[in-house]
């Protein structure tokens, strides 16, 4: 599976657009992008994923570039339970094993 | 919405004794799995399921067994616990293979510490 590229860490105003990148720069073309979240001392939380099109869930908004090179996860408005470790990760489907790969990911502060 | 619950929150166990950790899916998902995640690790797999009384080693088997009676139910088992198993241990559910049905959605961790 694909490396994933993201910032440590980001700030946001409570209310405001959360706008988290990621680089991918080396996603073949039957990798997905999947992000997920994971709120302190808490499980991982399914967010969404895409392949090339953008998708909307009632969580966020994943926006691809026409490369597939990079991706920006949108939170519209976000809230400060939103504060979280936020997971990009790159992976293809019906592979061996399916095991997720989660790197770094973003601490996320939300802030009031 | 999936659930998927796991039997206890936070353990404290003594080196050596027998640990059972527990994950219960309600939404009739094929493929369950079993990851621990540790700082500057990341999540790492351990053991995974497809069906009923099937499993396959991930990554790091190794001290652990799993088993998989029921399509609902996935059980880790640490046959004879360390300080090295101390860790947060994270069991995750998908429906089947393929598409959307691969999406992964996990448990609320249990958190383990070996005295």
């Amino acid at each position: 599976d694909a490396k994933t590229t993201q910032p440590t860490s980001m700030d946001c105003a409570e209310g405001r657009a959360a706008n988290l990148p990621c680089n991918h720069s080396t996603i073949s073309g039957n990798e997905y992008v999947y992000w997920y979240r994971q709120i302190h001392s808490q499980g991982p939380q399914y967010i969404i994923h895409g392949l090339k099109n953008n998708e909307t869930n009632e969580m966020a908004s994943l926006i691809i570039t026409e490369d597939r090179k990079s991706s920006t996860l949108i939170l519209p408005h976000a809230t400060l339970r939103d504060t979280a470790v936020y997971y990009c990760i790159v992976r293809h489907h019906g592979g061996a094993t399916n095991k997720l790969i989660f790197g770094t990911g973003t601490l996320l502060a939300v802030q009031p | 919405d999936v659930k998927v619950t796991q039997s206890s929150r936070y353990l404290v166990k003594r080196t050596g004794e027998k640990v059972f950790l527990e994950c219960v899916q309600d939404m009739d998902h094929e493929n369950m799995f079993w990851y621990r995640q540790d700082p500057g690790l990341g999540l790492r797999l351990i053991y995974f399921s497809y069906d009923v009384k099937m499993k396959e080693k991930g990554d790091i088997p190794e001290g652990y067994s799993v088993s998989r009676e029921k399509k609902e139910r996935f059980s880790l088992i640490l046959e004879s616990a360390s300080t090295n198993q101390t860790s947060m241990y994270l069991c995750a559910s998908s429906l089947s293979s393929g598409g959307y049905q691969e999406t992964q959605y996990f448990g609320p961790g249990t958190r383990l510490l070996v005295l």
